[in-house]
């Protein structure tokens, strides 16, 4: 089965840095798709990036951009000048070619500093 | 368009007491989903649809019952409630179609959750 780890319950960054949010998943499929959601206080899931195994491109969506390693199996979400409406829990998941399952990590809470 | 929509936002139960949570969505998807989000993890699947008629379980199915009778609906029923269901319960779905060449990109939208308590 398939698991994702996220290993940093909290990471805080000052309001115009940058910082980069860590996943590693475990699968031995070569075809999958690995997506990072943003889930504010509101509860909202949101989805930041997505990006599937196949490509080689590193996926980017304005100030947020992942860091693919597939060899590694590591999936590294890259925040580039935080802004404070970017605080919120940040979760990495998994999903297998063709399958219907989410497969989510345990999430790691954002805190902006003005 | 509403995207998904859940129904209600709160709710406290009793031991032994049952109830449905209710979903529905307006983007004619024909893949749903519910989950569930115990503090501080991330979101485990219950049970998921992939048509109307059609429905299987999850990661975490026991205790729970679901119907999807049609294309925008798919409510989740509790039985009989126990302390370990309290949860968050998100609503999701997507369109699920797979290209000529094998690949599916389906995206699933989430509803806004229902934050179930049982006492």
């Amino acid at each position: 089965a398939q698991t994702v780890t996220q290993s940093q319950p909290e990471m805080s960054v000052q309001e115009a840095e940058t910082v980069t949010l860590s996943c590693t998943y475990d699968t031995s499929e070569s075809d999958y798709y690995l997506f990072w959601y943003k889930q504010p206080p509101s509860r909202q899931m949101i989805l930041v990036i997505r990006q599937e195994a196949y490509k080689q491109q590193n996926a980017t969506e304005n100030r947020f951009s992942v860091n693919f390693q597939k060899a590694a199996k590591s999936f590294s979400l890259k925040i580039s000048d935080s802004q404070l409406g970017d605080a919120a829990m940040y979760f990495c998941a998994y999903r297998s070619q063709g399958a219907q399952k989410l497969v989510f990590g345990q999430g790691t809470r954002l805190t902006i500093n003005p | 368009n509403a995207g998904v929509t859940q129904t209600p936002k709160f709710r406290i139960l009793k031991i032994g007491q049952s109830m449905t949570l209710q979903c529905t969505q307006d983007m004619n998807h024909n893949y749903m989903y519910w989950y569930r989000q115990d503090p501080g993890m991330g979101l485990k699947l219950i049970y998921y649809s992939v048509g109307a008629g059609i429905t299987d379980k999850g990661e975490v199915p026991n205790g729970y019952n679901v119907s999807r009778s049609t294309t925008e609906d798919f409510p989740l029923r509790l039985e009989l409630a126990a302390p370990s269901q309290t949860s968050v319960y998100f609503c999701a779905s997507s369109y699920f179609l797979i290209s000529s060449s094998g690949m599916d990109g389906n995206e699933q939208f989430f509803g806004p959750g229902t934050r179930l308590t049982v006492l």
